[in-house]
């Protein structure tokens, strides 16, 4: 049974460029959860999306940042000109349904995006 | 802005010492509480969900209590192990706002000696 798989595991740009950072969740799963990791900062919450729907996008910096979970294929996280900034290791996390804190979260190994 | 804060930062101890963290919360508009250990170039596993005032959860030699009231869970690890060695992380969800956002504190990293 595999875990929640994100790839790539590591993703180079150039500022100015977009990065495309994927999530499966694991499989039965419907809820998808993304945080990112700054250097010497804690995970911080991003985004929260069911099949087809933003749920919770209050973590999201306003520009440049979104994110997709479609009816069919992995959820989509997409950072638009990147920028030095936005380094960091974003992770993806998945629920079995709306769990409303009550059951636990399964996270994948994380992208470390990493902007020259 | 909810604050969560772990203590102590980072602990060094030897194998067969028991040790515990604590995990500092909002004590109001509590809903949950979550406990994860995160090893190093590994994802985060869930160990606990609280949710009760008074919860005490354990899994082996890894248990946990919380206290709603004054905003605070403990963890302990009984006759630690080099295996243990990890940085555990809680994350504390509030009933306001509504949503699944799990806060998470910057975590408490262990280190076991032989």
């Amino acid at each position: 049974n595999a875990g929640v798989m994100q790839n790539p595991r590591h993703l180079v740009r150039r500022r100015g460029q977009e990065a495309r950072l994927r999530c499966s969740p694991m499989k039965g799963h419907s809820h998808v959860y993304w945080y990112r990791q700054l250097p010497e900062e804690g995970l911080k919450f991003m985004v929260y999306l069911q099949k087809e729907n933003i749920i919770d996008e209050s973590g999201m910096p306003k520009e440049r940042f979104s994110a997709e979970f479609p009816k069919e294929g992995p959820s989509i996280l997409r950072i638009q000109q990147v920028v030095r900034g936005d380094s960091a290791a974003y992770f993806c996390a998945s629920s079995p349904r709306d769990s409303m804190g009550h059951e636990k979260l399964f996270f994948g190994s994380g992208t470390q995006l990493s902007v020259l | 802005i909810l604050n969560v804060e772990q203590s102590p930062q980072s602990l060094h101890v030897q194998e067969g010492d028991s040790t515990n963290f604590t995990c500092s919360f909002p004590s109001s508009n509590f809903y949950a509480l979550h406990w994860y250990r995160w090893e190093t170039a590994k994802s985060p596993e869930a160990l606990f969900v609280m949710t009760l005032n008074g919860d005490e959860k354990k899994k082996g030699r890894i248990s946990a209590t919380l206290n709603t009231k004054e905003g605070y869970s403990y963890l302990y690890i009984k006759g630690s192990q080099p295996e243990d060695s990890a940085t555990y992380l809680c994350a504390f969800m509030s009933a306001a706002g509504g949503g699944n956002k799990l806060t998470f504190g910057t975590g408490t990293q262990l280190k076991v000696e032989l």
